[in-house]
C-alpha cells in the first residue's frame, strides 16, 4: 500500500541552524502539506502546496520557513535559523485533491538545543 | 477562530464494550470530517471520513455527522486493547487545512 515517507525520523540541531525537513508525498496525489505538533499539543496546520505553489500557510509559517518541490518525488520544509520553540514533530500529509482524506508520513521529531 | 473540541479524556472502557467519542466544531461552514487514530510518539493514521449527515460504518467503526447540531462522532464496537491511543477529530472547512481538536485518549482495559 502506497504511504507518505520523511526523513530523517529524527533531526537534533543547534538554535540558528538551517534544517530541511523531507518528504515524499503518495505518488498519485496533488496536495501536499505540513503539519507540526508539539510535544502534548495537538496538531497544527503549518502550510498546503498544489500545483508548485503555496495554496495556504497558517500564522506560524513565518519568513523563516519555506517548502520546496525539487522534483517530481520529494517534497521539502527548510527553517532557516531555528528557534527553540521549533521543537516538535513535523508531519507531512499528501490527498488527490482538497477535501480528500489527507495521509500522513510518521513525522520527524526535530529537537533544537 | 474556527476551532474543534474534544474531550480530552482519559475515556476508560471495558474490552468488547462500545467506545463513544465526541467532537463539535465551531463553523456551520465545514464541509469535511476525519478520524485520525494516534498512538504515542507516532503519526495521525486515518480511521474514518464523513462528509454528510448520517452514519457511515466501516468494520467496527462508525462515524456519526450532524450539521445542524456541528457535531461528529465515532463509535467503536467490540473495543480492544489495541484500540487504546489518541483519537483526534479533524475539520476542513473548505480551504486546503484541517483544523484538529486536543484527541480524546481511550483506554481499553481487558
Amino acid at each position: 500500500e502506497p504511504e507518505v515517507t520523511q526523513t530523517p525520523s529524527h533531526q537534533v540541531t543547534q538554535m540558528g541552524q538551517e534544517v530541511i525537513l523531507r518528504c515524499v508525498p503518495i505518488s498519485n496525489h496533488l496536495y501536499f502539506y505540513w503539519y507540526r505538533q508539539i510535544l502534548g499539543q495537538k496538531v497544527e496546520f503549518l502550510v498546503s502546496f498544489y500545483n508548485n505553489e503555496i495554496s495556504e500557510k497558517s500564522e506560524i509559517f513565518d519568513d523563516q520557513f519555506s517548502v520546496e518541490r525539487p522534483d517530481g518525488s520529494n517534497f521539502t520544509l527548510k527553517i532557516r535559523s531555528t528557534k527553540l520553540e521549533d521543537s516538535a514533530m513535523y508531519f507531512c500529509a499528501s490527498t488527490t485533491r482538497r477535501g480528500n482524506e489527507q495521509f500522513f508520513g510518521p513525522g520527524t521529531r526535530l529537537t533544537v538545543l | 477562530q474556527k476551532e474543534v473540541e474534544q474531550n480530552s479524556g482519559p475515556l476508560s472502557v471495558p474490552e468488547g464494550a462500545i467506545a463513544s467519542l465526541n467532537c463539535t466544531y465551531s463553523d456551520r461552514g465545514s464541509q469535511s470530517f476525519f478520524w485520525y487514530r494516534q498512538y504515542s510518539g507516532k503519526s495521525p493514521e486515518l480511521i474514518m471520513s464523513i462528509y454528510s449527515n448520517g452514519d457511515k460504518e466501516d468494520g467496527r467503526f462508525t462515524a456519526q455527522l450532524n450539521k445542524a447540531s456541528q457535531y461528529v462522532s465515532l463509535l467503536i464496537r467490540d473495543s480492544q486493547p489495541s484500540d487504546s491511543a489518541t483519537y483526534l477529530c479533524a475539520v476542513e472547512y473548505n480551504t486546503d487545512k484541517l483544523i484538529f481538536g486536543t484527541g480524546t485518549r481511550l483506554q481499553v482495559f481487558p
